[in-house]
Protein backbone atom coordinates (compact mmCIF):
# COMPACT_ATOMS: atom_id res chain seq x y z
CA UNK A 1 0.00 0.00 0.00
CA UNK A 2 1.07 3.79 0.06
CA UNK A 3 3.21 5.01 2.29
CA UNK A 4 2.46 8.81 4.58
CA UNK A 5 4.79 8.79 6.91
CA UNK A 6 6.59 11.48 9.56
CA UNK A 7 9.65 12.83 9.58
CA UNK A 8 9.93 13.21 13.00
CA UNK A 9 7.80 11.33 15.86
CA UNK A 10 7.92 14.10 18.66
CA UNK A 11 8.39 17.75 18.39
CA UNK A 12 8.93 20.11 21.40
CA UNK A 13 8.51 24.17 21.43
CA UNK A 14 8.26 26.96 23.56
CA UNK A 15 5.16 28.94 23.47
CA UNK A 16 4.59 31.41 21.38
CA UNK A 17 7.43 30.00 18.69
CA UNK A 18 6.18 28.43 15.49
CA UNK A 19 6.01 25.06 14.74
CA UNK A 20 6.72 22.74 11.76
CA UNK A 21 5.80 19.45 10.96
CA UNK A 22 6.49 17.55 8.29
CA UNK A 23 4.93 14.44 6.38
CA UNK A 24 6.23 12.61 3.27
CA UNK A 25 4.31 10.76 0.97
CA UNK A 26 4.44 8.31 -1.93
CA UNK A 27 1.60 8.12 -4.22
CA UNK A 28 2.24 10.84 -6.49
CA UNK A 29 -1.21 10.26 -7.71
CA UNK A 30 -2.67 11.53 -4.47
CA UNK A 31 -4.49 14.41 -5.19
CA UNK A 32 -6.04 15.36 -1.44
CA UNK A 33 -4.49 16.17 1.81
CA UNK A 34 -6.06 16.52 5.39
CA UNK A 35 -4.16 17.86 8.19
CA UNK A 36 -5.53 16.26 11.60
CA UNK A 37 -4.71 17.00 15.15
CA UNK A 38 -6.20 14.19 18.01
CA UNK A 39 -5.86 14.97 21.65
CA UNK A 40 -4.98 12.51 23.85
CA UNK A 41 -8.68 10.44 24.22
CA UNK A 42 -10.17 11.95 21.45
CA UNK A 43 -10.44 11.13 17.70
CA UNK A 44 -8.65 13.14 15.27
CA UNK A 45 -9.90 16.57 14.18
CA UNK A 46 -10.09 18.54 10.63
CA UNK A 47 -7.07 21.46 10.85
CA UNK A 48 -6.76 22.08 7.42
CA UNK A 49 -6.99 20.70 4.15
CA UNK A 50 -5.18 20.96 0.46
CA UNK A 51 -5.40 19.98 -3.01
CA UNK A 52 -2.69 18.92 -5.35
CA UNK A 53 -3.19 21.87 -7.65
CA UNK A 54 -2.41 24.18 -4.47
CA UNK A 55 1.20 25.07 -3.03
CA UNK A 56 -0.03 26.53 0.14
CA UNK A 57 -3.12 27.29 2.28
CA UNK A 58 -3.48 29.23 5.23
CA UNK A 59 -6.32 29.08 7.88
CA UNK A 60 -6.12 30.59 11.67
CA UNK A 61 -2.49 29.96 12.69
CA UNK A 62 -2.43 27.24 10.29
CA UNK A 63 -0.11 27.18 7.23
CA UNK A 64 0.08 24.16 4.93
CA UNK A 65 2.92 23.60 2.35
CA UNK A 66 2.63 20.96 -0.45
CA UNK A 67 5.69 20.39 -2.72
CA UNK A 68 4.90 17.98 -5.07
CA UNK A 69 7.96 17.50 -6.59
CA UNK A 70 9.33 15.73 -3.50
CA UNK A 71 6.07 14.68 -2.46
CA UNK A 72 6.19 16.48 1.09
CA UNK A 73 3.42 18.03 3.21
CA UNK A 74 4.30 20.46 6.09
CA UNK A 75 1.93 21.74 8.80
CA UNK A 76 3.01 25.11 10.34
CA UNK A 77 1.78 26.41 13.13
CA UNK A 78 2.36 30.07 14.67
CA UNK A 79 2.34 31.48 17.96
CA UNK A 80 2.18 27.72 19.55
CA UNK A 81 0.15 27.66 22.35
CA UNK A 82 -0.75 25.13 25.04
CA UNK A 83 -3.13 24.03 23.49
CA UNK A 84 -1.85 22.90 20.14
CA UNK A 85 -0.23 20.09 22.22
CA UNK A 86 -1.71 16.77 20.16
CA UNK A 87 -0.45 14.32 18.24
CA UNK A 88 -0.96 15.73 14.25
CA UNK A 89 -1.73 13.55 11.38
CA UNK A 90 -1.44 13.86 7.69
CA UNK A 91 -3.76 11.77 5.77
CA UNK A 92 -3.28 11.14 1.84
CA UNK A 93 -6.14 10.57 -0.30
CA UNK A 94 -6.22 8.21 -3.25
CA UNK A 95 -7.98 9.57 -6.47
CA UNK A 96 -9.33 6.61 -7.52
CA UNK A 97 -11.13 6.61 -3.82
CA UNK A 98 -11.74 10.35 -2.77
CA UNK A 99 -13.14 9.86 0.00
CA UNK A 100 -10.71 7.55 1.42
CA UNK A 101 -7.39 8.08 3.11
CA UNK A 102 -4.37 6.79 4.47
CA UNK A 103 -3.09 8.07 7.37
CA UNK A 104 0.77 8.43 8.41
CA UNK A 105 2.22 7.84 11.59
CA UNK A 106 1.87 11.04 13.24
CA UNK A 107 3.98 13.66 15.42
CA UNK A 108 2.97 14.46 18.83
CA UNK A 109 3.83 18.27 19.60
CA UNK A 110 4.78 19.39 22.77
CA UNK A 111 4.68 22.65 23.90
CA UNK A 112 6.63 23.96 26.95
CA UNK A 113 4.81 26.96 28.73
CA UNK B 1 -22.44 21.59 16.95
CA UNK B 2 -23.16 17.80 15.72
CA UNK B 3 -20.87 15.49 16.85
CA UNK B 4 -19.99 11.70 15.60
CA UNK B 5 -21.52 9.16 18.76
CA UNK B 6 -19.54 6.31 20.01
CA UNK B 7 -20.58 3.61 22.61
CA UNK B 8 -19.07 2.31 24.74
CA UNK B 9 -16.12 5.13 25.21
CA UNK B 10 -13.97 2.20 26.61
CA UNK B 11 -14.43 -1.68 26.79
CA UNK B 12 -12.30 -4.46 28.34
CA UNK B 13 -13.33 -7.91 27.35
CA UNK B 14 -11.50 -11.50 27.62
CA UNK B 15 -10.14 -13.34 24.65
CA UNK B 16 -12.29 -15.87 22.50
CA UNK B 17 -15.12 -13.20 23.68
CA UNK B 18 -17.58 -11.25 21.05
CA UNK B 19 -17.43 -7.14 21.47
CA UNK B 20 -19.73 -4.93 19.70
CA UNK B 21 -19.24 -1.23 18.98
CA UNK B 22 -22.38 1.43 18.15
CA UNK B 23 -21.39 4.71 16.32
CA UNK B 24 -24.02 7.21 15.47
CA UNK B 25 -22.79 9.46 12.60
CA UNK B 26 -23.52 13.17 11.50
CA UNK B 27 -27.52 13.33 10.91
CA UNK B 28 -27.55 13.36 6.51
CA UNK B 29 -23.70 12.12 6.05
CA UNK B 30 -24.10 9.13 3.97
CA UNK B 31 -20.61 7.78 4.67
CA UNK B 32 -19.65 6.18 7.73
CA UNK B 33 -16.17 4.59 8.24
CA UNK B 34 -14.54 2.06 10.86
CA UNK B 35 -10.91 2.73 11.53
CA UNK B 36 -8.84 0.57 13.91
CA UNK B 37 -6.20 2.60 15.83
CA UNK B 38 -3.10 1.28 17.19
CA UNK B 39 -1.30 3.20 19.85
CA UNK B 40 1.23 5.22 18.21
CA UNK B 41 0.21 4.89 14.71
CA UNK B 42 -2.02 6.56 12.78
CA UNK B 43 -5.94 5.42 11.83
CA UNK B 44 -6.30 2.37 9.53
CA UNK B 45 -9.69 1.90 7.86
CA UNK B 46 -11.51 -1.43 8.52
CA UNK B 47 -14.38 -0.81 6.43
CA UNK B 48 -16.68 2.39 4.42
CA UNK B 49 -20.32 2.38 3.88
CA UNK B 50 -22.48 4.39 1.24
CA UNK B 51 -25.81 4.63 3.31
CA UNK B 52 -26.44 1.04 3.77
CA UNK B 53 -23.84 -0.44 1.49
CA UNK B 54 -19.99 -1.78 2.10
CA UNK B 55 -18.00 0.62 -0.32
CA UNK B 56 -14.59 -1.23 1.04
CA UNK B 57 -14.00 -3.89 3.14
CA UNK B 58 -11.02 -5.14 1.96
CA UNK B 59 -9.34 -4.34 5.32
CA UNK B 60 -11.36 -5.89 7.43
CA UNK B 61 -10.23 -9.19 9.26
CA UNK B 62 -13.38 -11.06 7.82
CA UNK B 63 -12.70 -14.46 10.31
CA UNK B 64 -13.54 -12.62 13.03
CA UNK B 65 -15.12 -9.28 12.57
CA UNK B 66 -18.34 -7.69 10.73
CA UNK B 67 -20.28 -4.69 10.48
CA UNK B 68 -23.43 -3.66 9.33
CA UNK B 69 -25.71 -0.60 8.94
CA UNK B 70 -29.32 -1.46 8.07
CA UNK B 71 -30.75 1.34 7.99
CA UNK B 72 -27.99 3.48 6.66
CA UNK B 73 -27.84 5.65 9.44
CA UNK B 74 -26.17 3.63 12.67
CA UNK B 75 -23.68 1.36 12.29
CA UNK B 76 -22.43 -1.78 14.79
CA UNK B 77 -18.77 -3.42 14.52
CA UNK B 78 -18.57 -6.59 15.80
CA UNK B 79 -15.51 -9.15 16.89
CA UNK B 80 -16.05 -12.26 17.70
CA UNK B 81 -13.90 -13.59 19.31
CA UNK B 82 -11.70 -11.09 20.24
CA UNK B 83 -8.04 -11.54 20.12
CA UNK B 84 -5.08 -9.83 22.17
CA UNK B 85 -4.12 -8.40 19.23
CA UNK B 86 -7.42 -6.71 18.79
CA UNK B 87 -6.75 -4.39 21.73
CA UNK B 88 -6.53 -0.69 20.09
CA UNK B 89 -9.14 2.65 19.56
CA UNK B 90 -11.98 1.63 17.22
CA UNK B 91 -12.78 5.04 15.82
CA UNK B 92 -15.99 6.16 13.76
CA UNK B 93 -15.95 8.58 11.23
CA UNK B 94 -18.41 10.30 8.38
CA UNK B 95 -18.92 12.46 6.04
CA UNK B 96 -21.09 14.07 3.27
CA UNK B 97 -20.93 13.30 -0.38
CA UNK B 98 -19.64 16.74 -0.68
CA UNK B 99 -17.06 16.39 -3.30
CA UNK B 100 -15.88 20.38 -2.55
CA UNK B 101 -14.10 18.36 0.96
CA UNK B 102 -13.59 15.33 1.75
CA UNK B 103 -13.28 16.62 5.96
CA UNK B 104 -14.25 13.26 7.90
CA UNK B 105 -15.88 13.96 11.54
CA UNK B 106 -14.30 11.54 13.74
CA UNK B 107 -15.93 10.21 17.13
CA UNK B 108 -14.27 9.75 20.33
CA UNK B 109 -13.83 6.30 19.84
CA UNK B 110 -14.12 3.33 21.56
CA UNK B 111 -10.76 2.15 23.71
CA UNK B 112 -10.80 -1.96 23.68
CA UNK B 113 -8.51 -4.11 25.66
CA UNK B 114 -8.83 -7.50 25.55
CA UNK B 115 -6.81 -9.63 28.27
Amino acid sequence: GESVGLHLPTLSVQEGDNSIINCAYSNSASDYFIWYKQESGKGPQFIIDIRSNMDKRQGQRVTVLLNKTVKHLSLQIAATQPGDSAVYFCAENKSQRGNQFYFGTGTSLTVIP
Amino acid sequence: EAEVAQSPRYKITEKSQAVAFWCDPISGHATLYWYRQILGQGPELLVQFQDESVVDDSQLPKDRFSAERLKGVDSTLKIQPAELGDSAMYLCASSTPDRSSYEQYFGPGTRLTVT
